[in-house]
């Protein structure tokens, strides 16, 4: 079966330098939720988008933006990327059939910032 | 001390029941965040409460805020046994001048068919 599909997998920027991640959903789930998960911690709710218009807002910084696209695919595009940037970014998509809007994680974007 | 505090650690209920977990926090919040985790399993994000807000729903779940007792409820209706997992409260605050999000040490659920 199809997953949530992240991209890049690995990606290394330097201070002050932007990244884009990209998220591309389930099929048929129109639902997406990014996360970002530091180096020993839990994962923090970053923004979620339904039906291409942002639902929630957790702790994003105002240096990261995120959209969703026509075909649901998601972009996180975060500037002026600071050390404490680095971390793992999780994307994940749901739909309302499923259980409890259950959200499915992609594999994870792991961010380097030197 | 703990910021999240989960009540009761485990819950062993029949399916069809309703099961109702609480949380308590200390601090003041943004927001308060319910997850599911599956055992061995990564974190399920389910509902995210803010503190402006009193009650929310999302399918069988029902979440509630109390923001001057610092306490929360997750009731999940007619329960089934796919819903046996762990369910962590994770407040959303600032703490010592940095955004911080932080688990409970959750609840146990059990759903006996």
């Amino acid at each position: 079966a199809a997953g949530v599909i992240q991209s890049p997998r690995h990606l290394i920027k330097e201070k002050r330098e932007t990244a884009t991640l990209k998220c591309y959903p389930i099929p048929r789930h129109d639902t997406v939720y990014w996360y970002q998960q530091g180096p020993g911690q839990d994962p923090q709710f970053l923004i979620s988008f339904y039906e291409k218009m942002q639902s929630d807002k957790g702790s994003i910084p105002d240096r990261f933006s995120a959209q969703q696209f026509s075909d649901y695919h998601s972009e996180l595009n975060m500037s002026s990327l600071e050390l404490g940037d680095s971390a793992l970014y999780f994307c994940a998509s749901s739909s309302p059939d499923t259980l409890f809007y259950e959200q499915y994680f992609g594999p994870g974007t792991r961010l380097t910032v030197t | 001390s703990q910021q999240g505090e989960e009540d009761p650690q485990a819950l062993s209920i029949q399916e069809g029941e309703n099961a109702t977990m609480n949380c308590s926090y200390k601090t003041s919040i943004n927001n308060l965040q319910w997850y599911r985790q599956n055992s061995g399993r990564g974190l399920v994000h389910l509902i995210l409460i803010r503190s402006n807000e009193r009650e929310k729903h999302s399918g069988r779940l029902r979440v509630t805020l109390d923001t001057s007792k610092k306490s929360s409820s997750l009731l999940i209706t007619a329960s089934r046994a796919a819903d046996t997992a762990s369910y962590f409260c994770a407040t959303d605050a600032e703490i010592q001048g940095a955004q911080k999000l932080v688990f409970g040490q959750g609840t146990r659920l059990t759903i006996n068919p």
